[in-house]
């Protein structure tokens, strides 16, 4: 069974950093993409970043140069290390996976991160 | 950059009813990647159909999926009370990936 687990959201000040990790389980993390997606409180989806298989990545131009996404094929994890964290970047950061034509078929729980001063 | 704008933004229906959604793109979709998730509160969205008509693994067969080019639907033929969600389009044909803002299917 797939499983996406989220972790290290947290208070963070503007102009902050913080590292966000997804640890997968059930599927081999290699060869499937993987997404960073987020949800503002009370607002949509945005999807935010994506490392493909092959290992390239790519993002919302909101996040380019500030966040960058990597993944640990060792320990199947899914890395997003935030930088320069502003007010409107606090959401909901769910990771997700898929295989590419097949959307994203497995989503985590989801990690609060909320920027604020 | 593809624009996705869903409508209509709310849907009041009561259950057994037909649900009817649409998603409209700003440019052609390419291949049909569009897919449709549900998303209920306090919860992670869930993939219901993609490449514009294939259901997910589980999704039952009252969700239906179709359309090609700018224009797309996501039909729930029978409401069922479980069904009442928002829910969002997104278009992965190519970067940056969107979301439509979403539509809301409220009980009647």
């Amino acid at each position: 069974e797939v499983h996406l687990v989220e972790s290290g959201g947290g208070l963070i000040q503007p102009g902050g950093s913080q590292r966000l990790s997804c640890v997968a389980s059930g599927f081999i993390v290699s060869g499937n993409y993987l997404t960073w997606v987020r949800q503002a409180p009370g607002k949509g989806l945005e999807w935010v970043s994506i490392i493909y298989s092959g290992g390239q990545t790519s993002y919302v131009d909101s996040v380019k140069g500030r966040f960058t996404i990597s993944r640990d094929d060792s320990t199947s994890t899914l890395f997003l290390q935030m930088h320069s964290l502003r007010v409107e970047d606090t959401a909901i950061y769910y990771c997700a996976k898929g295989k590419v034509g097949a959307a994203l078929d497995s989503w985590g729980q989801g990690t609060l991160v909320a920027v604020s001063s | 950059e593809i624009v996705l704008t869903q409508s209509p933004g709310t849907l009041s229906l009561s259950p057994g009813e037909k649900a009817t959604l649409s998603c409209r793109a700003s440019q052609s979709v390419y291949n049909r990647f569009l897919a449709w998730y549900q998303q209920k509160p306090g919860q992670a969205p869930r993939l219901l159909i993609y490449g514009a008509s294939s259901r997910a693994t589980g999704i039952p067969d009252r969700f239906s999926g179709s359309g090609s080019g700018t224009d797309f639907s996501l039909i729930i033929s029978r409401l069922e009370p479980e069904d009442f969600a928002v829910y969002y389009c997104q278009h992965y044909s190519g970067s940056p990936w969107t979301f439509g803002q979403g539509t809301k299917v409220e009980i009647k």
